[in-house]
């Protein structure tokens, strides 16, 4: 059955740094989505990505996020100067087409930022 | 402001012993709610999409429905590998892809 996936599954940096966190989306979805997860609290959506642009976006994904689907399988998400309250659970989720309201999650990247 | 609320915030059952996971909406314009179980440090595993007031979708032990004001998600004789945290989501019809998630319910299935 198709997933998923997302790299690496945990990423601990210093505060400042850059991070990229990658995931390769179902092969035949067209729409991406990252949400973040702190620990103990409610999963919540960052953004949404289709045709190549931002669909949506909550007030969480301020300017020091951004996303970017590099080639045909890859849909990145990066935080340009890591802060001690980016520390979370970062899942990716994908969906087929604008008919179904269905996303599908991956397994998610825990971030530590120090 | 949009708000999805769950109860019990965690529930603790026999095995074999049946209940009922609540989840209340306020939301604009809902245009599907839906049901995921997590697992400890793992991602959202979707189990069902309910888009209408009184439909009800079933998988294995568990059957969920929908009402204007609330979804429920009945657990008929559960098993320990049952025991995961549920949780309710809803999206808006004028939000493109928004999901909004409530804080779950942590369930626990003691054999």
């Amino acid at each position: 059955e198709p997933e998923v996936t997302q790299t690496p599954s945990h990423q601990v940096t210093q505060m400042g740094q850059e991070v990229i966190l990658r995931c390769v989306p179902i092969s035949n979805h067209l729409y991406f989505y990252w949400y973040r997860q702190i620990l103990g609290q409610k999963v919540e959506f960052l953004v949404s990505f289709y045709n190549n642009e931002i669909s949506e976006k909550s007030e969480i994904f301020d300017d020091q996020f951004s996303v970017e689907r590099p080639d045909g399988s890859n849909f990145t998400l990066k935080i340009r100067s890591t802060k001690l309250e980016d520390s979370a659970m970062y899942f990716c989720a994908s969906k087929t087409s604008g008919v179904t309201d269905t996303q599908y999650f991956g397994p998610g990247t825990r971030l530590t930022v120090l | 402001e949009d708000q999805v609320t769950q109860s019990p915030e965690a529930l603790r059952l026999q095995e074999g012993e049946s209940s009922s996971l609540n989840c209340s909406y306020t939301v604009s314009g809902l245009r599907g709610l839906f049901w995921y179980r997590q697992d400890p440090g793992k991602g959202p595993e979707f189990l069902f999409t309910l888009y209408s007031a009184g439909e009800e979708k079933e998988k294995e032990r568990l059957k969920a429905t929908l009402t204007k004001k609330e979804s429920f998600l009945h657990i008929t004789a559960p098993k320990p590998e049952d025991s995961a945290t549920y949780l309710c989501a809803v999206i808006r019809g004028t939000s493109y892809d928004k999901v909004i998630f409530g804080p779950g319910t942590s369930l626990s299935v003691i054999p």
